[in-house]
């Protein structure tokens, strides 16, 4: 079991569909991290939270919104996603940015039909 | 390395025998460096760290080493288990790379056979 929670494991939309997929921790962890990984694939990643506020966009399309209401939670939110959009979402959390292990949760599988 | 296709390097092992994994990385600033494991259908799961002031980091069973001369970094796995067959990812960041953002190798899956 991991000390990064997500949820939903799997989530099947269609392309108009708005959906949610949400990221727990209680380590106490103040950098909280979206990634997307392709099969057979290294994790990419999507966007960095520092102490609750936005610190990395790596040019990621406006479809994927993402949300950091507390120290614990993380959320991205889907909004008109397209087929090539179907990966593995990780989210990942460490003590703080920088030079330090981040920890990953088990990831949602997103399909998008 | 960079991944070729959809197939990643394969390594196999055979049960109880050492496995050693490579990784070349580009950045000579990088001073950070991580070892991830990702069995199917998981996450990737921390394995051990290195800091590029040690050339050679030992854990349980595990065990990571550090050219930065050449810029190379692999990881040893002593006596080999079922257990450990999974793709394996290094990853490294530095003073140029802000923010957690981690640079990922291609991966390279270890099979391990009785």
């Amino acid at each position: 079991d991991t000390e990064v929670t997500q949820t939903p494991k799997h989530l099947v939309m269609g392309m108009t569909n708005k959906k949610s997929l949400k990221c727990e921790q209680h380590m106490g962890h103040r950098a909280m991290y979206w990634y997307k990984q392709k099969a057979k694939k290294p994790p990419e990643l999507m966007f960095v939270y520092s102490y609750e506020k936005l610190s990395i966009n790596e040019s990621v399309p406006s479809r994927f919104s993402p949300e950091c209401p507390n120290s614990s939670l993380l959320n991205l939110h889907l909004h008109a996603l397209q087929p090539e959009d179907s990966a593995l979402y990780l989210c990942a959390s460490s003590p703080d940015v920088g030079n330090q292990p981040q920890h990953f949760g088990d990831g949602t599988r997103l399909s998008i039909l | 390395g960079e991944s070729v296709g959809l197939h990643l390097p394969t390594l196999s092992v055979q049960e109880g025998d050492n496995s050693i994994i490579n990784c070349a990385y580009s950045n000579s600033a990088s001073d950070y460096f991580i070892w991830y494991k990702q069995e199917s259908g998981k996450g990737p799961q921390f394995i051990i760290d290195i800091r590029s002031n040690m050339d050679k980091r030992q854990g349980q069973r595990v065990t990571v080493l550090l050219n930065k001369t050449v810029k190379h970094l692999s990881l040893q796995i002593a006596a080999t288990q079922p257990g450990d067959s999974a793709v394996y990812f290094c990853a490294e960041t530095g003073p140029t790379d802000s923010w957690g953002k981690f640079q990922f190798g291609a991966g390279t899956q270890v099979v391990v056979t009785p």
